[in-house]
């Protein structure tokens, strides 16, 4: 099944440290969403975006909507060791209801 | 508990075998999702609900799959036939309002399915 360009794959940081990752399709999308999901967990809604451009925050996490509509991007500032785990993307497009994921991107804090 | 709920957390099926997994949304939720998460991947949709009604199951991958929602709370995702590449977090999530721009899309812990 169709599943969106993430990057990068996986990233290794140490506490404090910034953190970037972007999400990108071929095809335009009017909803950006990113999730985080921990081990046997479910994904949890971190940020939404609904506007070309809109640039939205949830404390140290900030997120854009790419103005093309076909990109997104998600920045982690001062990273702590509870960010561990797998973020992922999620855009929709048209009046359907259903999302379409990345593949993932894994980040690691070290203390 | 205020959450999606799925049962059981953990099925272990031999190949052939029929399987049924649980959904139970966040209560007065009308729209209803099931998503496919293989290892290392993203989840991927396989079925929407509104209410009790099946609009969209363009992501089912065969007609082994099949789920039901007959009285618009509680749904069931039934896969016939299990074969190995069943094997998958089988996620559901629900959401409140009906209009596609802006509701959230709450997610369960989702179902390991093990097919042998």
């Amino acid at each position: 099944g169709q599943q969106l360009n993430q990057s990068p794959q996986s990233m290794f940081i140490q506490e404090g440290e910034d953190v970037s990752m972007n999400c990108t399709s071929s095809s335009i999308f009017n909803t950006w969403l990113w999730y985080k999901q921990d081990p046997g967990e479910g994904p949890v809604l971190l940020i939404a975006l609904y506007k070309a451009g809109e640039l939205t925050s949830n404390g140290r996490l900030t997120a854009q909507f790419g103005i093309t509509r076909k990109d997104s991007f998600l920045n982690i500032s001062a990273s702590i060791p509870s960010d561990v785990g797998i973020y992922f993307c999620a855009g929709r497009r048209g009046a359907t209801n259903k999302l379409i994921f990345g593949t993932g991107t894994l980040l690691a804090v070290q203390p | 508990g205020a959450g999606v709920s799925q049962s059981p957390r953990y099925k272990v099926a031999k190949r052939g075998q029929d399987v049924a997994l649980r959904c139970d949304p966040i209560s007065g939720h009308v729209s209803l999702f099931w998503y496919q998460q293989a290892l290392g991947q993203g989840p991927e949709f396989l079925t929407y609900f509104q209410n009790e009604a099946q609009l969209d199951k363009s992501g089912l991958p065969s007609d082994r799959f099949f789920a039901e929602r007959p009285e618009g709370s509680v749904s069931t995702l039934k896969i016939q036939r299990t074969q190995q590449e069943d094997s998958a977090v089988y996620l559901c999530a629900s959401a409140f309002v009906l209009a596609a721009s802006t509701d959230t899309q709450y997610f369960g812990p989702g179902t390991r399915l093990t097919v042998l």
